[in-house]
């Protein structure tokens, strides 16, 4: 079985910027997940959906970053612009629905160093 | 207030010897899950065990152990026979609630084997 698909793997762009990421889940995986982690730090959830819908976004900047997974399946985490700050290893992880989903399984990561 | 504390940024440990790295936790949910994650230089997330509120027994991998006090709320995560390759970031983390709610993390501790 196929694991959680990420790319691009390593991106490096200039701050004021814009750049995107793909995620592709486990097949029939309800529940997808990004997460942000800095250097030095554990992940902290950005978004989490739910088939196509959000069901947590709380801690996501909005005024700069923006996540879509329109059919469900695949996602796309944006940030434009970017800043300094948001230089990360941005995770995508997925599991099933409801109580099944006490796993989540995580992808390779994005390495995004803003310049 | 932190959900998850892990007090160790470093710890070295010589190959074959048991370790033990320290996880605490605060919530006031009933049902909750404790897990413990290990990173590579390379990035990825890799499960390594889990613990569930109501789980009455320490959950084991392989060698891999979880020390579960409850009424401490604390979860450590006990390695037995270090290898080399057991050298990596090592992240507590816990779920609030059945089924699929993110993960919040600690901060991980930096595990150092040496032969």
């Amino acid at each position: 079985e196929a694991g959680v698909a990420q790319s691009p793997r390593y991106k490096i762009i200039e701050k004021r910027q814009s750049v995107a990421f793909w995620c592709n889940p486990i097949s029939g995986h309800a529940t997808l997940y990004w997460y942000q982690q800095i250097l030095g730090q554990g992940p902290k959830l950005l978004i989490q959906f739910q088939n196509n819908g959000v069901v947590d976004d709380s801690q996501l900047p909005k005024d700069r970053f923006s996540a879509e997974r329109l059919k469900g399946v695949d996602s796309t985490l944006k940030i434009q612009p970017a800043k300094l700050e948001d230089s990360a290893v941005y995770l995508c992880a997925s599991s099933l629905a409801g109580l099944a989903g006490w796993e989540q399984f995580f992808g390779p990561g994005t390495r995004l160093t803003v310049l | 207030a932190q959900k998850i504390t892990q007090t160790q940024p470093g710890m070295f440990v010589q190959e074959k010897e048991a370790v033990t790295l320290d996880c605490t936790y605060d919530t006031s949910d009933q049902s909750y899950g404790l897990f413990w994650y290990k990173q590579p230089s390379s990035g990825e997330m890799i499960f390594l065990i889990y613990q569930g509120s109501y789980d009455e027994q320490n959950a084991t991998e392989g060698r891999y152990s979880l020390n579960f006090q409850k009424a401490r709320k604390s979860a450590n995560l006990v390695i037995s026979a270090s290898q080399l390759g057991d050298s990596a970031m090592y992240f507590c983390a816990m779920r609030e609630g059945p089924g699929n709610t993110p993960l919040v993390f600690g901060k991980g501790t930096r595990l150092s084997v040496i032969a």
